[in-house]
């Protein structure tokens, strides 16, 4: 039974540059959702996907975008990385809206 | 604005004791409410869900729109109940989680 699954598992990148972090969901969901976990804190709410719509949008900034691609796997962008960003990404995949998630791993972004 | 609040960043308690792990929210229509865990070196799952009322591990809560708690309970800790403890609202297209709470379980 996959489960959902994120890459890379690790990143360190600089400031200032651009990263992409992948997410499949497992077989069947149709909606996934996006976090930032800084240390001590809870996961923070960044994007959610139903039917490669957009359904939700934290409070990042614009240098943070997403899309759900036709297979249901899903793309988060940073640009222009600061250091505040390094932080656990950590994908999730529902069935549907306000159902229960069913989290990745995690990405784990360095930003040096 | 939705809000979850979970007050206590560590708990601990020993263990055959009873634990509540408290969370508190603020949202103006009907709340979507959750409790996830993360056990030690595994991803965030699950633990319940106030409408499945259902005792997950031993584990209930229960809504209380009055005092817009969701109390996350158990009569007797077990060991294996350590963990980090994670409330989490869902409504208004976002998910807000709480701070979450770590329970120590002490043998």
């Amino acid at each position: 039974d996959a489960g959902v699954t994120q890459s890379p598992t690790h990143l360190i990148k600089t400031r200032g540059q651009q990263v992409t972090l992948r997410c499949s969901p497992i077989s069947g969901h149709k909606s996934v959702s996006w976090y930032q976990q800084v240390l001590g804190q809870g996961p923070q709410f960044i994007f959610q996907y139903y039917e490669k719509e957009e359904r939700g949008r934290g409070n990042f900034p614009d240098r943070f975008s997403a899309r759900q691609f036709p297979n249901y796997s899903s793309e988060l962008n940073v640009n222009a990385l600061l250091l505040g960003d390094s932080a656990l990404y950590l994908c999730a995949s529902m069935t549907g809206l306000n159902e229960k998630l069913f989290f990745g791993s995690g990405t784990q972004l360095s930003v040096l | 604005a939705q809000r979850v609040t979970q007050p206590e960043k560590l708990l601990s308690v020993f263990k055959g004791a009873p634990v509540e792990l408290k969370c508190n929210y603020s949202y103006s229509g009907s709340p979507e409410l959750f409790w996830y865990v993360q056990y030690s070196r595994q991803r965030l799952q699950l633990l319940l869900r106030h409408i499945s009322r259902e005792s997950i591990k031993g584990f209930t809560a229960d809504l209380n729109k009055g005092e817009t708690s969701f109390h996350l309970k158990k009569p007797f800790a077990q060991e294996e109940d350590s963990a980090m403890y994670y409330c989490a609202l869902a409504g208004d297209q976002k998910v807000t989680f709480g701070i979450g709470t770590k329970l120590q379980v002490i043998p």
